[in-house]
């Protein structure tokens, strides 16, 4: 089984470049989140979705946009990247109530 | 509002002797509980989960975690530690109703020492 599919799992951009992070999952699971991982920080919630058509913040959302088209995809794009930005992403999904999430392997990214 | 709370960022304990890595969570209604084990350049993987059926919760790995709700705590154990046990562990909670957001503690990292 697939799971939760990341790409790329490494990137190195250029300040003020955009990107766009992919997320897929086969699991047919309504929530899906991006998370970035910074050292001693754990784990922050960027942007999140209930269903296809509905976004909603996290506590870091600046500087980065989703969309949810299909139940399965998930993209986060970074607009204008900044070396603040240089993170760990996770992208998870999950059914809702009591069921855990299932994370992608990561992308790491670094701008430079 | 959630929080969750890992007391210590670091522990070391020796091969053979008991892992106890603390969390404690804040939450108005009684929330759903995970723990998540991170190998390096890897991603989360789920230890074990509260799911109000028992307070003692048995995962993978010889690992389990007790509930106790008086203490809102949900401690994670291992009788004894193993080598392949050194990871980052990450405790979190999950707010039932609506936003059914995840909230993350900010993780322990466990050496194992031989």
């Amino acid at each position: 089984n697939a799971g939760v599919t990341q790409t790329p799992k490494f990137q190195v951009l250029k300040t003020g470049q955009s990107m766009t992070l992919q997320c897929a999952q086969d699991m047919n699971h309504e929530y899906m989140s991006w998370y970035r991982q910074d050292p001693g920080m754990g784990l922050r919630l960027i942007h999140y979705s209930v269903g296809a058509g509905i976004t909603d913040q996290g506590e870091v959302p600046n500087g980065y946009n989703v969309s949810r088209s299909t139940t399965e995809d998930f993209p986060l794009r970074l607009l204008s990247a900044a070396p603040s930005q240089t993170s760990v992403y996770f992208c998870a999904s999950s059914s809702v109530g009591n069921t855990e999430a299932f994370f992608g392997q990561g992308t790491r990214l670094t701008v430079v | 509002a959630q929080s969750v709370t890992q007391l210590g960022s670091h522990v070391s304990v020796s091969e053979g002797a008991l892992v106890l890595l603390r969390c404690n969570y804040s939450s108005s209604v009684p929330p759903y509980l995970f723990w998540y084990v991170q190998y390096p350049n890897q991603g989360l993987q789920l230890l074990l989960k509260y799911t109000s059926a028992a307070t003692l919760v048995k995962g993978i790995n010889g690992f389990e975690a007790e509930f106790k709700k008086s203490e809102t705590s949900f401690h994670l154990t291992k009788p004894s530690a193993h080598m392949s046990d050194a990871a980052e562990y990450f405790c979190a909670v999950r707010s039932p109703g609506t936003s059914n957001q995840f909230y993350f503690g900010t993780g322990t990292s466990l050496t194992v020492i031989p």
